[in-house]
This record gives structure tokens, sequence and C-alpha cells, in this order.
């Protein structure tokens, strides 16, 4: 199994707080991934990393930040958390953005915002 | 706008038969369409994938099939096992380098 670790696995939050998961990579993968899973939605792309320092906006990024100070690490941050983004997040990483490679996902990390 | 659609939420199937999920997406430039399976509690794992350049891809029990005219992908398993049973997505990529996810296929198989 890739190896790819989300924390905190659950974490139950006021609106308005912020909150910062992270995710953390043994591979050695040049290209990271935030992606939020709710019902009737499928996964759906936040922000994305191609390098240290290098980041892009995906599909659903309003109201969220990302950073990527290290290979192995990429941060998602919800600056001032809104109900609307209790979900499931799932990290992903990849070692080219060639078509035929498949992401590696981590377990998940499950948002509840009161 | 849904991209990708996967238009049966759940499937029953009892062990030994045939499992046919399926998923409809909307763009003709998508080049490359995958397969991935999801247990509770964990992260999708990737199954299976296929070009745009072919309409079949075939390992072991699983084999996808693509109709690119009526822009539809399924995947067979076959034979069934209770061990199957899970969520499976299908995704989907563009040349912009996107990937795109359906919503997914609660597999039920009984043994």
């Amino acid at each position: 199994d890739a190896g790819i670790t989300q924390s905190p696995r659950h974490k139950v939050t006021e609106t308005g707080t912020p909150v910062t998961l992270r995710c953390h990579q043994t591979e050695n993968h040049r290209y990271m991934y935030w992606y939020r899973q709710d019902p009737g939605h499928g996964l759906r792309l936040i922000h994305y990393s191609y390098g240290v320092k290098d980041t892009d906006k995906g599909e659903v990024s309003d109201g969220y930040s990302v950073s990527r100070s290290k290979t192995e690490d990429f941060l998602l941050t919800l600056e001032s958390a809104t109900s609307s983004q209790t979900s499931v997040y799932f990290c992903a990483i990849s070692s080219t953005r060639n078509s035929n490679q498949p992401q590696h996902f981590g377990d998940g990390t499950r948002l509840s915002i009161l | 706008d849904q991209q990708v659609k996967q238009n049966s939420p759940s499937l029953s199937v009892q062990e030994g038969r045939i499992s046919i999920l399926n998923c409809d997406y909307t763009n003709s430039m998508f080049d490359y369409f995958l397969w991935y399976k999801k247990y509770p509690a964990e992260g999708p794992t990737f199954l299976i994938s296929i070009s745009s350049i072919k309409d079949k891809n075939e390992d072991g029990r699983f084999t996808v099939f693509l109709n690119k005219s009526a822009k539809h992908l399924s995947l067979h398993i076959v034979p069934s096992q209770p061990g199957d049973s899970a969520v499976y997505f299908c995704a989907v990529h563009n040349t912009g380098n996107q990937f795109y996810f359906g919503t997914g296929t609660s597999l039920t198989v009984i043994p």
C-alpha cells in the first residue's frame, strides 16, 4: 500500500473555527491532491500540488487553502469552517499527472462542523 | 454539472453471478477511464483502467468495457465474490489533467 497518512482521522469542530488537515506521504511522489466526498457528488477535487510551493485550484476550492512546504506534506486549511464543509476529505498522491497513472488515496478524514 | 454519472446507487448480486456496474460521461474529450473500489473507512483503491483508444480491458475477474459512441463505461465482475462488496467509483481523465469521479455504486454480493 502507498504510504499515505491523513491526520486527524476524525474531527468535530464549530462553525467559524480554523481547521487544518494534514496529508503525509512516504513515497516521494511529486503530485498531491485533496478531495472531498459527499453523498450525491462522489469525489470532487479541492486543490492539488505539483511540487513544493506549487499548488493550484480544483473544482471546489472556495473556502479552502493549501500549503506544501515539503515534498512529503500537503496541508488543507479551512480558515473559517462552515457547516457546508462537513464532509469526508481524502488526500491522494501520484508520481505523474499522466492519464494512465492512477492516484493512491489515504484513508480519509471525517470532518463534522457544528 | 456532473461530468460523470453512475445512475445506480446500489446493486445486489448473488455470489458466483456477474456484477455489472455502469457509468455515463458527458465529454467525448476524456482520454482515460478508471474504476476504483472503496471499503468503509478506507480510501478508494485503483482497480482497472482503459484508454479511449480501446474498447475492452481485462484483468482477472474484472473487465472494463468502453462504448465511446454512447459515452458509456461498464465494469463486469465475474464471478462475483462476497469480498467484492464495496462502493465502486468510475473516474475519467481529461486532457487538462483533471480526474472527475462518479457518485459511486454500492455493490453487495450475497453469499
